[in-house]
C-alpha cells in the first residue's frame, strides 16, 4: 500500500517550459488536491477534485490546470512556467469530499524555475 | 475569511522538556481543527483533529490539544520532547461543508539535546 506517489521528486525548468506533475493514490479515495508550499507561507490549495469527473480552483490557482485522469491519478500542469512558481508541490487525497476529513500527503515535487 | 495564526515560526526546547505550539484561529461558526506535522523532505501527516465533543484531544506520539473556544485556540503540546519530534508543524481549520482548509504558516520545532 502505497499511500500517495508523486512524480517525479526533481525537476528544473527554464522560463516558458511546460510540464506535468502526477500523483496517483491507491487508497480508494474520492477526493484528491494539489498544494504549493513556500518558506513563511504555510500550504495553499491550489486545485482540487472534490470526486472523480469535477475540479474546482483553490486559492491560487492561476498559471496551473489540472486533470483529473480517473479516480486515481490527478495530475497538475504548468503550461508556461514562471520563477513564481519555484516551489514544492504536494498532492493529497481524502475519502469522502469533505474538507473536514484527514488529508494524506504525498512525499512531494521540489520544482525550480530558472 | 477564516484564518490560522500560529504564533512562532521557530520553537527551541530541551529533549524532556515541555512542547507548547501555540495556534489560534478567527472562524464565524465551530471550526473543524487539525495539527500536521511534516519531517525533514516529506508531506504532511495528521497528528489530530477536533471536530466536535471533547475539547481534549490525544494524537500520535504522545500529542494532544485542547479546543478553547473562548479564547479561540487549539494549542498543541507535548509534556516531553524527543529528538524524534523535530519537525515543522501546521495548524488547519476549516467551517466545514465545503469550505476549504485554511493552512497556517507552521512552526518549526527543533529540539536539542
Amino acid at each position: 500500500n502505497a499511500g500517495v506517489t508523486q512524480t517525479p521528486k526533481f525537476q528544473v525548468l527554464k522560463t516558458g517550459q511546460s510540464m506535468t506533475l502526477q500523483c496517483a493514490q491507491d487508497m480508494n479515495h474520492n477526493s484528491m488536491y494539489w498544494y504549493r508550499q513556500d518558506p513563511g507561507m504555510g500550504l495553499r490549495l491550489i486545485y482540487y477534485s472534490a470526486s472523480e469527473g469535477t475540479t474546482d480552483k483553490g486559492e491560487v490557482p492561476n498559471g496551473y490546470n489540472v486533470s483529473r485522469l480517473n479516480k486515481r491519478e490527478f495530475s497538475l500542469r504548468l503550461e508556461s512556467a514562471a520563477p513564481s512558481q519555484t516551489s514544492v508541490y504536494f498532492c493529497a487525497s481524502s475519502e469522502a469530499g469533505h474538507f473536514t476529513d484527514t488529508q494524506y500527503f504525498g512525499p512531494g515535487t521540489r520544482l525550480t524555475v530558472l | 475569511a477564516q484564518s490560522v495564526t500560529q504564533l512562532g515560526s521557530h520553537v527551541s526546547v530541551s529533549e524532556g522538556a515541555l512542547v507548547l505550539l501555540r495556534c489560534n484561529y478567527s472562524s464565524s461558526v465551530p471550526p473543524y481543527l487539525f495539527w500536521y506535522v511534516q519531517y525533514p523532505n516529506q508531506g504532511l501527516q495528521l497528528l489530530l483533529k477536533y471536530t466536535t465533543g471533547a475539547t481534549l484531544v490525544k494524537g500520535i506520539n504522545g500529542f494532544e490539544a485542547e479546543f478553547k473556544k473562548s479564547e479561540t485556540s487549539f494549542h498543541l503540546t507535548k509534556p516531553s520532547a524527543h529528538m524524534s519530534d523535530a519537525a515543522e508543524y501546521f495548524c488547519a481549520s476549516t467551517q466545514g461543508g465545503s469550505e476549504k482548509l485554511v493552512f497556517g504558516k507552521g512552526t518549526k520545532l527543533t529540539v536539542n539535546p
